[in-house]
């Protein structure tokens, strides 16, 4: 049973260019959830996705990022118009329906903004 | 609104001493308590989790930890550190949610 997947590992983008990090969570969990770790400090919370919906986005940043988790496919996080401040690992996470304290994290992208 | 304190961002210990990690929490519900273990470039790893069951919870490679309510702690534990042993421990809390909530860290060095 393959775990949760991110893709790519590793991003470098230029400050003003847009970045899309995907997660394709774990077989039959329906939850997605996208963590931010910036250096030297724990995961910081940014969204909770169904499929289809976004239930908690308390911890999204108000301009540039989005995230979505479509029917079919990976969830994504877009960050748009990069800034350095958005270097750091993003981290996904994913739970089946009901058991949200059951999360298995992914590797995580590093995104660094040159 | 739920938080994490974790006591001492960097813990050093010798090979075979007990290891103890500190980890308060404070929550507005009754809460589910976690440990993740982190190795460099790496995701976060479970470790053992509270769900109100058992107050003394056992994980993987030989980890432990309590819940105490009286003191709103869960120290993690084990009794005879390995070399292996040495990554970022990271204690969560959560609410009915779905939100965890991570403390900073705690960076273990095990010295041979």
């Amino acid at each position: 049973n393959a775990g949760v997947m991110q893709n790519p590992r590793h991003l470098v983008r230029r400050r003003g260019q847009e970045a899309r990090l995907r997660c394709s969570p774990m077989k039959g969990h329906s939850h997605v959830y996208w963590y931010r770790q910036l250096p030297e400090e724990g995961l910081k919370f940014m969204v909770y996705l169904q499929k289809e919906n976004i239930i908690d986005e308390s911890g999204m940043p108000k301009e540039r990022f989005s995230a979505e988790f479509p029917k079919e496919g990976p969830s994504i996080l877009r960050i748009q118009q990069v800034v350095r401040g958005d270097s750091a690992a993003y981290f996904c996470a994913s739970s089946q329906q009901g058991a949200f304290y059951e999360q298995y994290f992914g590797p995580g992208t590093r995104l660094t903004v040159t | 609104a739920q938080s994490v304190t974790q006591l001492g961002s960097h813990v050093s210990v010798s090979e075979g001493a007990l290891v103890l990690l500190r980890c308060n929490y404070s929550s507005s519900v009754p809460p589910y308590l976690f440990w993740y273990v982190q190795y460099p470039n790496q995701g976060l790893q479970l470790l053992l989790k509270y769900t109100s069951a058992a107050t003394l919870v056992k994980g993987i490679n030989g980890f432990e930890a309590e819940f105490k309510k009286s003191e709103t702690s869960f120290h993690l534990t084990k009794p005879s550190a390995h070399m292996s042993d040495a990554a970022e421990y990271f204690c969560a809390v959560s609410d009915r949610v779905g939100q965890f909530y991570f403390g900073t860290g705690t960076s273990l060095t095990v010295i041979p």
